[in-house]
């Protein structure tokens, strides 16, 4: 079934330890996003692609870091973990650009930091 | 910035309509999404409105548009238990990166 697949599903993490969240899409899809989301806050955006090769920062950056060697991957990395990165992270992509094509999501990522 | 308000929580009877509401800020928004959360899971897209229209209908689902006062709706007819979720709006233009969130309403059903 096409869809994004995250790994891992949860994690509980020691602060200072890095991490690595994986998302890869079958869809062919340009653009990749990653939010994270926090109980009364929504989802804020993190870090962008909008297509392999580049990448761009969202609303909530620092502590994050990610590439896009491909079409169908774009790991998130936090260096060194901290409390405050306990959160739900999602991965979501979309065709094309901004304006003309709705976000498919991830299930996914509960990540705690302890 | 772009900015997106929802109430947090909403609660309905099963069988009634649920009216979730929605302001924005951006008035150059081109498109407005409804995605829909259930526990554990990710965001499935539930419809969307493209900025020139005023209503959509598909099935028991309604979006109104009021693009004047940057206020679009979601109802819901005959609501049931299966409903139950956080619903999003969410907006985006051509001008953005991304799509801008809103905090996402709680739909609960009483029985």
């Amino acid at each position: 079934i096409a869809g994004i697949t995250q790994a891992p599903t949860s994690q509980i993490l020691a602060a200072g330890r890095r991490m690595t969240l994986r998302c890869t899409q079958d869809m062919r899809h340009n653009a990749m996003y990653w939010y994270r989301q926090d109980l009364g806050l929504g989802l804020r955006l993190i870090h962008y692609s909008n297509t392999a090769g580049t990448t761009g920062k969202g609303e909530v950056p620092d502590g994050y870091s990610v590439s896009r060697a491909n079409t169908d991957d774009f790991p998130l990395t936090l260096a060194s973990a901290v409390p405050s990165q306990t959160s739900v992270y999602f991965c979501a992509s979309r065709a094309t650009g901004p304006g003309d094509s709705p976000l498919h999501f991830g299930n996914g990522t509960r990540l705690t930091v302890t | 910035g772009e900015d997106v308000e929802q109430s947090l929580f909403l609660s309905v009877r099963e069988g009634d309509s649920s009216v979730i509401n929605c302001t924005y800020t951006d008035s150059s928004s081109t498109y407005l999404y409804w995605y829909k959360q259930e526990p554990g899971a990710g965001l499935q897209l539930l419809t969307y409105i493209f900025s020139n229209m005023d209503m959509k209908q598909d099935q028991r689902l309604t979006v109104l548009l009021n693009k004047k006062d940057k206020h679009l709706s979601l109802r819901i007819a005959d609501t049931q238990t299966g409903d139950s979720a956080i619903y999003f709006c969410a907006e985006d233009n051509f001008g953005n990166e991304k799509l801008t969130f809103g905090t996402g309403t709680r739909l609960t059903i009483i029985p």
